[in-house]
């Protein structure tokens, strides 16, 4: 069946620095790209999305990338702060959602 | 701001028992969803409705859960009976409307439920 592959399940990152998380897809349909942080006790929270007629896409400290051709779609946020801590999904979207299993980012001080 | 609203939060209850949660999705949106997360993992489709209508049940264990949106704004999901591997986090999510656009999917803070 279609799947999500997300890596990596746990990053750790000093305060400041940057975090990248990657993911590839193997419906060729997918055509949205959502990215999802999902504190303690909470559920999921869309952070930023990116279709596919789109490579790249920022918001302030969050980017994504998305490359159709090799079906591989990456998380960048920049200048991390304490609060980004938190579990990250990406999901692709083509006749249905299908999510990763999630990465747990930790934000050293 | 419109939030998806679930109950219980958190369930305890014996295997072989029955159990019911329930979600208020947002105002307006005409698709809601269903979705199991085991712990460690991303959420898993279980069932999606457009309105009052089934559009994707395929993930769903039907001999054992069951789902329903009969006036197409609140849903139930229910197991019966519950066994050990279905403790989980039971989320409902609804957006404005399914099909190939790109619509948000908001989440509720889910249902945890502990099966002894």
């Amino acid at each position: 069946g279609e799947n999500v592959e997300q890596h990596p399940s746990t990053l750790s990152v000093q305060e400041g620095d940057s975090a990248v998380i990657k993911c590839t897809y193997s419906d060729s349909a997918s055509n949205y790209f959502p990215w999802y942080k999902q504190e303690l006790g909470k559920g999921p929270q869309l952070i930023i999305d990116i279709r596919s007629n789109v490579g790249e896409k920022k918001d302030q400290r969050i980017a994504v990338t998305l490359n159709k051709t090799a079906k591989h779609f990456s998380l960048h946020i920049t200048e991390t702060q304490p609060e980004d801590s938190a579990v990250y999904f990406c999901a692709a979207r083509g006749d249905k959602i299908i999510f990763g299993k999630g990465t747990r980012l930790h934000i050293l001080p | 701001e419109a939030e998806v609203a679930q109950s219980p939060r958190y369930k305890i209850t014996e295997k072989s028992q029955a159990v019911a949660f329930w979600c208020d999705p947002i105002s307006g949106h005409a698709t809601l969803y269903w979705y199991r997360q085991i712990l460690g993992q991303g959420p898993e489709l279980l069932v999606q409705f457009q309105d009052e209508s089934v559009v994707d049940d395929s993930q769903l264990p039907k001999d054992r859960f069951s789902a329903e949106r009969l006036k197409g704004v609140d849903s139930t999901l229910k197991i019966q009976p519950a066994e050990l591997g279905d403790s989980a986090m039971y989320l409902c999510a609804s957006s404005l409307s399914s099909g190939r656009r790109y619509n948000e999917q908001f989440f509720g803070p889910g249902t945890r439920l502990t099966v002894l």
